[in-house]
């Protein structure tokens, strides 16, 4: 599959614990994106990625959140102390860097907060 | 601010029938708008793409105009089937490149 992927898929977690998600994208993409979907709405961006350096972190992010792409491959995005209201999906879409703009999604991880 | 309106939010046709969603963005500097088509419970897929430089462009059944000057673009689908049903974002990319997206659009195609 040579497609955005992200794991896991589903992912239920009590309020006060920490997640971490991960998107592999297309593997000549230099461009990762995490966007932010709650039910009923467009995708709200997060940050962004060019190779390892996360070039925007979008207000919507707080401290709790935190992101990473060490290699400039895969990221993660992890979340401490979740609360209910970060119950959302969580995409993760990728670019080129000669198209930025023309981004391309994962499946998401569906995230919920009990 | 950037922004990016869309209507309307849910639109009812008959199969066969056309459907047109619509779209103003704020950014004057923006220059390339995409369309996504979104199933319940999938990924957003892009589905067609317009650059600042052609006013329209079109593939099969679906087409996108844009009006630079009155900064709206606009998505057209012909002879509408079922499995045109879905949710529906057109989206603007910021000067960083992140993209912003509109409310979505709910297209229900009735057999």
């Amino acid at each position: 599959d040579t497609g955005v992927s992200q794991n896991p898929r589903h992912k239920i977690t009590k309020r006060g614990q920490n997640v971490t998600f991960r998107c592999d994208p297309i593997s000549e993409h230099n461009r990762l994106y995490w966007y932010r979907q709650t039910l009923g709405q467009g995708p709200e961006f997060l940050t962004y990625f060019q190779n390892e350096a996360q070039l925007e972190k979008s207000r919507l992010l707080s401290d709790r959140f935190s992101a990473e792409r060490p290699k400039g491959s895969f990221s993660t995005l992890e979340i401490q102390r979740t609360e209910q209201g970060d119950s959302a999906m969580y995409l993760c879409a990728s670019s080129p860097d000669a198209l930025p703009y023309e981004q391309y999604f994962g499946p998401g991880t569906r995230l919920t907060v009990t | 601010g950037e922004n990016v309106e869309q209507h309307p939010s849910t639109l009812s046709v008959q199969e066969g029938d056309s459907a047109v969603i619509k779209c103003t963005y704020s950014d004057s500097a923006s220059n390339y708008f995409p369309w996504y088509k979104q199933e319940l419970g999938k990924r957003p897929q892009l589905i067609i793409d317009i650059r600042s430089n052609v006013g329209e462009k079109k593939d099969q059944r679906i087409a996108v105009t844009l009006n630079k000057t009155a900064k709206h673009f606009s998505l057209h689908i012909t002879e509408t089937q079922p499995e045109d049903s879905a949710v529906y974002f057109c989206a603007a990319p910021s000067v960083t490149g992140k993209l912003i997206f509109g409310q979505g659009t709910t297209l229900q195609v009735k057999p």
